[in-house]
């Protein structure tokens, strides 16, 4: 089916590591893609988008990563603090609404 | 000041209630969405509204009825509770219908 799907359903990480968060879709006609992070009790929150024209993005302390060939969509996070301990979604635009992957638990170890 | 707001937070009721979700979005964003999380942390979009029209609605069932009476605000009223409806619903907006939405905190039911 066409969907929205992360590679690992959790991460743990080394403070001060960098974070790499896997995603992979399958709809080749999806322009547009998120990632949000969602803490604990609290509602997705976003992070950094990109269109399907471009390969790279980069926030602050994030980059994405979009490879089309493969349908792979990546999200790094640079020197992984506590606060970044949350799940992470990936989501498509596609038909007018966001389809969600199952999310990745991302922990931080001190 | 909270820039999408669910209430109530929490809601706790029998099976057979029908109780309604409240949202309110204070950033001018003309679509409104309702998602649905549930125990595994699945996200799933029930219903879109944009500039107070339905564009999305989800094989849900007719027992969930979202009204938008302006473009700043999105109920959700369900009927006839089950165990099933279990779940933390959030609400969210954006500008246009790309999809790129702010999230409400959700509010997290729960059917007895």
């Amino acid at each position: 089916g066409e969907s929205v799907g992360l590679h690992l359903p959790t991460l743990s990480v080394q403070e001060g590591d960098n974070s790499i968060i896997n995603c992979a879709y399958s709809n080749s006609a999806s322009d547009y893609f998120i990632w949000y992070k969602q803490e604990s009790g609290k509602g997705p929150q976003f992070i950094i988008d990109i269109r399907s024209n471009m390969d790279k993005r980069q926030g602050q302390r994030v980059t994405v990563l979009l490879n089309k060939t493969v349908k792979h969509l990546s999200l790094q996070i640079a020197a992984t603090q506590p606060g970044d301990s949350a799940v992470y979604f990936c989501a498509e635009n596609r038909d007018y609404k966001l389809s969600f992957g199952a999310g990745t638990t991302v922990t931080v170890r001190a | 000041d909270t820039a999408v707001s669910q209430t109530p937070k929490y809601l706790v009721t029998q099976m057979g209630n029908d109780k309604s979700i409240k949202c309110e979005q204070n950033l001018g964003h003309d679509t409104m969405y309702w998602y649905k999380q549930d125990s595994k942390k699945f996200l799933k979009i029930m219903f879109s509204y944009n500039n107070k029209e339905l564009i999305i609605n989800e094989t849900v069932p007719n027992r969930f009825s979202p009204k938008s009476p302006d473009k700043a605000h999105l109920n959700l009223h369900i009927n006839s509770l089950e165990l099933g409806d279990s779940a933390v619903y959030f609400c969210a907006s954006s500008q246009g219908t790309e999809g790129k939405g702010f999230f409400g905190q959700g509010t997290r039911l729960t059917v007895v």
